[in-house]
């Protein structure tokens, strides 16, 4: 069974550019989740899917971060301006019913100058 | 809130055991214990629900009291390939949604 894929898994760009990320989550998860794990800290939650609705975003910035998941299935977390303090690895993991097992993709590496 | 994990860190040689704790100040429906290797992606090792059971998994077990809120996780006979950060993500009663929210880890070292 293939696991929680997620691309680009580096990127570096400048403060107050924008970047994207994607996550393709495992045949048939019905819950999503993006965790953002800065150096050294544990991972944490930035917003969950159920489908393609949002359950909790409450830790989102919303100022400058957006996800979607339009069809259910996968999912892009945009933020846009980058600051500095965006530098971090982001995880998106899946499973299968809420409250079940989450599954962790190999996370993006992003690094703002 | 976040949980709190102790020890920060440990250090053992190969064979002997480790306990790593994790609390919280918030009734909890369940608590996920997950290893990390630098670098890695975490790496799923058990979940516990509410009711106070104890899990096993070859040399890993654990414990979820849910009267205090508090979960242990138990590496015995430890081996090298145990080595990691091993976070405990903890999932709020009664709420809707059931992101995890994560401790900041505790830093296992095994040694020859």
């Amino acid at each position: 069974e293939a696991g929680v894929a997620q691309s680009p898994r580096y990127k570096i760009i400048e403060k107050r550019q924008s970047v994207a990320f994607w996550c393709n989550p495992i045949s048939g998860h019905a819950t999503l989740y993006w965790y953002q794990q800065i150096l050294g800290q544990g991972p944490k939650l930035l917003i969950q899917f159920q489908n393609n609705g949002v359950v909790d975003d409450s830790q989102l910035p919303k100022d400058r971060f957006s996800a979607e998941r339009l069809k259910g299935v996968d999912s892009t977390l945009k933020i846009q301006p980058a600051k500095l303090e965006d530098s971090a690895v982001y995880l998106c993991a899946s499973s299968l019913v809420r409250g079940e097992t989450q599954y962790f993709g190999p996370g993006t590496r992003l690094l703002v100058l | 809130q976040q949980p709190v994990q102790s020890p920060q860190a440990v250090i053992l040689r190969e064979g002997e055991d480790a306990v790593i704790n994790c609390s919280s100040s918030k009734a909890l429906y369940s608590v996920h214990w997950y290893r990390q290797k630098h670098g890695e992606a975490p790496v799923f090792l058990m979940i516990l629900l509410k009711g106070g059971e104890q899990k096993g998994h070859e040399k890993i077990s654990a414990s979820f009291n849910e009267k205090k809120q508090q979960s242990s996780l138990y590496l015995t006979a430890s081996q090298l390939s145990y080595s990691g950060t091993y976070f405990c993500g903890t999932e709020k009663s009664g709420g809707g949604a059931d992101g995890l929210t994560f401790g900041k880890g505790t830093h296992l070292i095994i040694q020859p």
